[in-house]
């Protein structure tokens, strides 16, 4: 496989439930980056990781929570979610220093 | 802080016809730009982007992007757009933090064809 792969594609979860959102990327790159999509509303930014280390977050809620193994996998581990975290959540890679993000196509989250 | 503004939130054009989207951002220094293009359901991909040197800039599916200081502004064009175009488009700013940060994104803009 070539790019940046995220699965599942679609995840419908009750406000109850723990899952986990998972991406790879082969690309070789070094920083991984979490960004949510909402209708009407610009990409968010949620975590980045550079080196395996995370950098930022951006005051996500804590029912959120990344995990970077390596520098090939991202992680976001979903507990206790609202409905209104529904959302696209897009994964994406770069290597650090040109500023070029490559995107995988997404997880579709539904909080019931 | 940097931000994107993309002040066209729907645009529509008739097939054949040329193509203009425009972003404007804001951001103290020059800035590394991009333009992204999202079909439904899809990721994001890369059209084109802007780091230094010519203002004028090629992309992918014959887009191209001007870089103009004076304006801030990096105006994303196609001079005859396809059926397939049909998608949201959203200019993005790095403000020079080699991607460590992240980009900032614009709201984006839906394109809409009309046969």
């Amino acid at each position: 496989e070539t790019g940046v792969t995220q699965t599942p594609r679609h995840l419908v979860m009750g406000m109850t439930n723990k899952k986990s959102l998972k991406c790879e990327q082969h690309l070789g790159h070094n920083a991984m980056y979490w960004y949510k999509q909402s209708a009407k509303k610009p990409l968010e930014l949620m975590f980045v990781y550079s080196l395996e280390e995370r950098v930022e977050n951006n005051s996500v809620p804590s029912r959120f929570s990344p995990e970077c193994p390596n520098s090939s996998h991202l992680f976001l581990h979903l507990h206790t979610l609202q409905p209104e975290d529904s959302a696209l959540y897009l994964c994406a890679s770069s290597q650090s220093r040109t500023g070029e993000l490559f995107f995988g196509e997404g997880s579709r989250l539904t909080v019931l | 802080a940097q931000s994107v503004t993309q002040p066209d939130i729907h645009i529509t054009v008739s097939e054949g016809a040329s193509l203009e989207l425009r972003c404007n951002y804001s951001y103290g220094a020059t800035p590394y730009l991009f333009w992204y293009v999202q079909s439904p359901g899809q990721g994001l991909q890369l059209l084109l982007k802007y780091f230094s040197g010519d203002t004028l800039v090629q992309g992918i599916k014959g887009f191209e992007a001007e870089f103009k200081r004076s304006q801030s502004s990096f105006n994303l064009r196609k001079p005859s757009v396809h059926w397939s175009d049909a998608a949201e488009y959203f200019c993005a700013v790095d403000g020079g933090g080699g991607g460590a940060d992240g980009l900032t994104f614009g709201k984006g803009t839906h394109l809409i064809i009309q046969p």
